[in-house]
């Protein structure tokens, strides 16, 4: 089974922190995405990873950066929280651009007071 | 207009029952369609994949897809309180539009009743 872990379930920041999300696939996937999921707005695509250091900017990318260093690791990091950035951030993984079956990890609550 | 309209629910449903789930979406150039079941404080897990209008059955669950009314369906026979979940309908271009476009709905809310 394919299995996308991130490294929090619950995390609790403080304004103007900087935050790292990380998330690790054990798959070999080659394409990896960052979303976050709101109340009635569902999944928003944040960033997204085709191939080792490269992104591509999703729909929401303003406040928040990425890292890919290895093929299995994706790293989400908000420079300096936000409250609006309170939310669920997903990580999930696919094997490669014309797959359509994305597979995501358990979510990480992140809430910034 | 979204690209993507899912009722939100909640959906209350007695054990036993034929829950319909669905959407509707406005661009015509999605041919691929899934549904994602997620449970509370989880992420979503792929439950149904299609290609293109049509149906497809697994177990309990069948997927129909009417391009032509741009209308998908998520049918789950004999419900279980075990169904009780939100599900997402998602839908993506295969980039064929040129940027490769991947969306979701916001979810349906199930509850199955013992």
């Amino acid at each position: 089974d394919v299995k996308v872990t991130q490294s929090s379930r619950y995390l609790v920041k403080r304004t103007g922190e900087k935050v790292f999300l990380e998330c690790v696939q054990d798959m070999d996937h080659e394409n990896m995405f960052w979303y976050r999921q709101d109340p009635g707005l569902g999944l928003r695509l944040i960033y997204f990873s085709y191939d080792v250091k490269m992104k591509e900017k999703g729909d929401i990318p303003e406040g928040y950066s990425v890292s890919r260093e290895k093929k299995e690791r994706f790293s989400l990091i908000l420079e300096s929280a936000s409250t609006n950035q309170t939310s669920m951030y997903l990580c999930a993984s696919s094997w490669d651009r014309r797959d359509e079956k994305l597979f995501f990890g358990s979510g990480t609550q992140l809430s910034v007071l | 207009q979204k690209e993507v309209e899912q009722d939100p629910g909640p959906l209350s449903v007695p054990e036993g029952a034929i829950v319909s789930l669905n959407c509707t979406y406005s661009n015509s150039a999605f041919q691929y369609f899934m549904w994602y079941r997620q449970y509370s404080r989880k992420g979503p897990e792929l439950l149904m994949y299609t290609y293109s209008s049509g149906n497809k059955e697994d177990g309990r669950f069948t997927a129909q897809v009417d391009k032509s009314s741009k209308y998908i369906s998520l049918f789950i026979r004999d419900s279980q309180p075990s169904d009780s979940a939100t599900y997402l309908c998602a839908m993506s271009d295969g980039g064929t539009s040129g940027t490769y476009k991947y969306i979701f709905g916001t979810g349906t809310r199930l509850k199955v009743l013992a």
